[in-house]
């Protein structure tokens, strides 16, 4: 049974431009989360698709979008990428979206920005 | 202050000592807390959920929660060389909902 799986599992950019990474949930989740984790640092709620809808987002800017597909697979989008966004982006996914469960997570992209 | 305070350590204790990690919070809307271990280069790995306060036991893990001084703690038995990595205390107020994490404690155990 798969898990999260996320691809790419690393990428290098150059400040300015822009990123997508994906993440395709564990058989039978439907919620996905997306987390930034800083080297150091414990991860950071980004936002949490459900039924193809962003339900909950944290303190991000704008720069940072993203889409859930009907077959609960999702993408992360940050634009005009800073220094500052150099770190892992994890993808957790659960069953059912107010569930008493804890999160899956995916083994990560890491992202640098030069 | 920040809504969760873990100390990142580094702890190192020898194989088969009591290892105790702890994290302390603010939010009293807290009900939903979790350990997560995430060894290097790897995401996180959900080992213990625990719902309110009390104690939960999984073989050589054991959860603590005391919400009334907003302390929760995990303790491992017997502790193995495997069990280095770093350990993440999460929480959140709702079930399904975004998750709050520590910054981590990371564990070294020499055999």
């Amino acid at each position: 049974d798969a898990g999260v799986t996320q691809s790419p599992t690393h990428l290098i950019k150059t400040r300015g431009q822009q990123v997508t990474l994906r993440c395709s949930p564990k058989s039978g989740h439907d919620t996905v989360s997306w987390y930034q984790q800083a080297l150091g640092q414990g991860p950071q709620f980004i936002f949490q698709y459900y039924e193809e809808e962003e339900r909950q987002r944290g303190n991000f800017p704008d720069r940072f979008s993203g889409h859930q597909y009907p077959n609960y697979s999702s993408e992360l989008n940050v634009n005009a990428l800073l220094l500052g966004d150099s770190a892992l982006y994890l993808c957790a996914s659960s069953p059912g979206q107010g569930g008493n469960y804890g999160y899956t997570f995916g083994s990560g992209t890491r992202l640098t920005v030069v | 202050q920040k809504e969760v305070e873990q100390d990142p350590g580094p702890l190192s204790v020898p194989e088969g000592a009591i290892v105790s990690l702890n994290c302390t919070y603010s939010n009293s809307a807290f009900q939903y807390f979790m350990w997560y271990r995430q060894y290097s280069r790897k995401g996180p790995e959900l080992l213990m959920y625990t719902y309110s306060s009390g104690n939960k036991e999984d073989g050589r893990f054991t959860a603590q929660v005391d919400k009334s001084s907003k302390y929760i703690s995990l303790f491992i038995r017997d502790s193995q060389p495997s069990d280095s990595a770093t350990y993440l205390c999460a929480m959140s107020d709702q079930a399904g909902t975004a998750l709050i994490f520590g910054k981590g404690t990371t564990l070294s155990v020499s055999s």
